[in-house]
């Protein structure tokens, strides 16, 4: 069965400073991987996906990920926190496999200090 | 999405009752989802459709249930016999493998 691990419930990053989102997933064939934000209270938004070729993926926002196969990780990263960035983020995994259905992770969810 | 409209926003059930979440998406795509969102939970799956007059249940689709009688609109009754329904639900469509979600409706027990 497909499942996905966001191991941190909460990080907290002060405004400029560079942000890690960590993302282990299982899978039993190549996945097909996503990050979304959610703001309180709204659906979800797509910042990126990964489904083969490059392993570093750029998405909307400024942010990246990158899947790294040998440790079923695909982490997502900012250079420079803005204040907007605070919200909720899901990693899921999906694929040809998985008969169309994604499987998400429980969240992180993203405090930015002034 | 502005594609994919969900109502209301908030609905509150009695004990017993049962209540219709909408959603409607004027995006012509045939796969439509519905999940669940609990806090510290992340989302889970409760039925899918792919196309019209066809659908799956998910992950946990005990004490709900659905209908997909035209390709734009995927309601989701959620029935007396689901025992816990608070939780933010959202609906989804499937574009080139990527899912693009609703608003949402929170859902509470009065």
């Amino acid at each position: 069965a497909q499942s996905v691990t966001q191991p941190d419930i909460h990080i907290t990053v002060s405004e400029g400073a560079s942000l890690e989102l960590r993302c282990n997933y299982s899978y039993g064939a190549t996945p097909y991987l996503f990050w979304y934000v959610q703001s309180p209270g709204q659906g979800l938004q797509l910042l990126l996906k990964y489904f083969s070729g490059d392993t570093l993926v750029q998405g909307i926002k400024g942010f990246e990920a990158e899947f790294k196969r040998s440790q079923s990780s695909f982490n997502l990263r900012k250079p420079s926190v803005h204040w907007s960035d605070a919200a909720e983020y899901f990693c899921a995994v999906g694929g040809q496999a998985a008969g169309n259905k994604l499987t998400f992770g429980g969240g992180t969810r993203v405090l930015v200090k002034p | 999405d502005g594609g994919i409209t969900q109502s209301p926003k908030y609905l509150f059930r009695k004990e017993g009752q049962n209540v219709t979440l909408s959603c409607e998406q004027n995006l012509n795509h045939d796969a439509m989802y519905w999940y669940r969102q609990d806090p510290g939970q992340g989302l889970r799956l409760i039925y899918y459709s792919q196309i019209v007059n066809d659908f799956q249940k998910g992950d946990i689709a005990e004490g709900y249930s659905v209908s997909r009688e035209k390709k734009e609109s995927f309601p989701l009754t959620v029935t007396s016999a689901q025992k816990n329904p608070t939780a933010f639900y959202l609906c989804a469509i499937k574009s080139n493998e990527k899912l693009f979600f609703g608003s949402g409706t929170q859902l509470s027990v009065l």
